[in-house]
């Protein structure tokens, strides 16, 4: 069975420095990974995806996330935070299992942005 | 404006009480789903529905029921509404399979008294 684990369930960052948000993951076979973002009241919106082309996918806002078969992981990355950015965050996995799709969410991680 | 859209957005009602909350949407996509939200716990699928009169069992399909006559609309229905299914839901929309980008509508905040 596949899973999501975000390994932080809030991060906090300065305007202007660097954001990591962690995601680790478990999966049959070859996933695609992705990452939306959630502002207050709105649905989500995709950040970037990976589909087993380029491990390093660049997204919107300036935000990438690197695939690593050997670490399980698909962090995001951002080298500048800006008060914009401050919303909830989901790693998601999707998988074929048992003939189907199986998409799983990450419990999300809600991104604070401070002065 | 290609968009995903639910009504009602906020929803009061009381246990027992069948309700239906309608997604549509104009981008003539094969895949939809329903999710709900709850804190702590992320997103977790419902239902969802491959194609016209094809719907799956996501992993909570408990209480729900959803129908796909139409590629367009897939409504989700609570026959007998309790308070453990109070949530946000979403409704989700992608081209075909799930690994394209989904389409998320604005959610519905649904409370069960």
């Amino acid at each position: 069975a596949q899973s999501v684990t975000q390994l932080d369930s809030h991060v906090s960052v300065s305007e202007g420095t660097p954001v990591l948000l962690r995601c680790n993951y478990s999966s049959s076979y070859s996933p695609s990974l992705f990452w939306y973002v959630q502002h207050p009241n709105k649905g989500l919106q995709l950040l970037l995806k990976y589909t087993s082309a380029a491990t390093l996918v660049k997204g919107i806002n300036g935000f990438e996330a690197e695939f690593k078969k050997s670490e399980t992981s698909f962090h995001l990355t951002k080298p500048s935070a800006h008060m914009s950015d401050a919303a909830e965050y989901f790693c998601v996995v999707s998988d074929f299992t048992g003939g189907g799709n199986k998409l799983t969410f990450g419990t999300g991680t809600q991104l604070k942005v401070e002065l | 404006e290609a968009q995903v859209t639910q009504n009602p957005r906020y929803l009061i009602t009381v246990t027992g009480k069948k309700l239906t909350v309608t997604c549509s949407q104009n981008m003539n996509h094969e895949y939809m789903s329903w999710y709900r939200q709850d804190p702590g716990l992320g997103l977790r699928q419902i239902y969802y529905s491959m194609n016209v009169e094809v719907t799956d069992k996501g992993d909570v399909p408990e209480g729900y029921k959803v129908s796909r006559k139409e590629k367009r609309n897939f409504p989700l229905i609570l026959e007998s509404p309790s308070p453990n299914q109070t949530s946000l839901y979403f409704c989700a929309s992608s081209l075909d399979r799930m690994v394209d980008e989904q389409f998320f509508g604005p959610g519905t905040r649904l409370t069960v008294l």
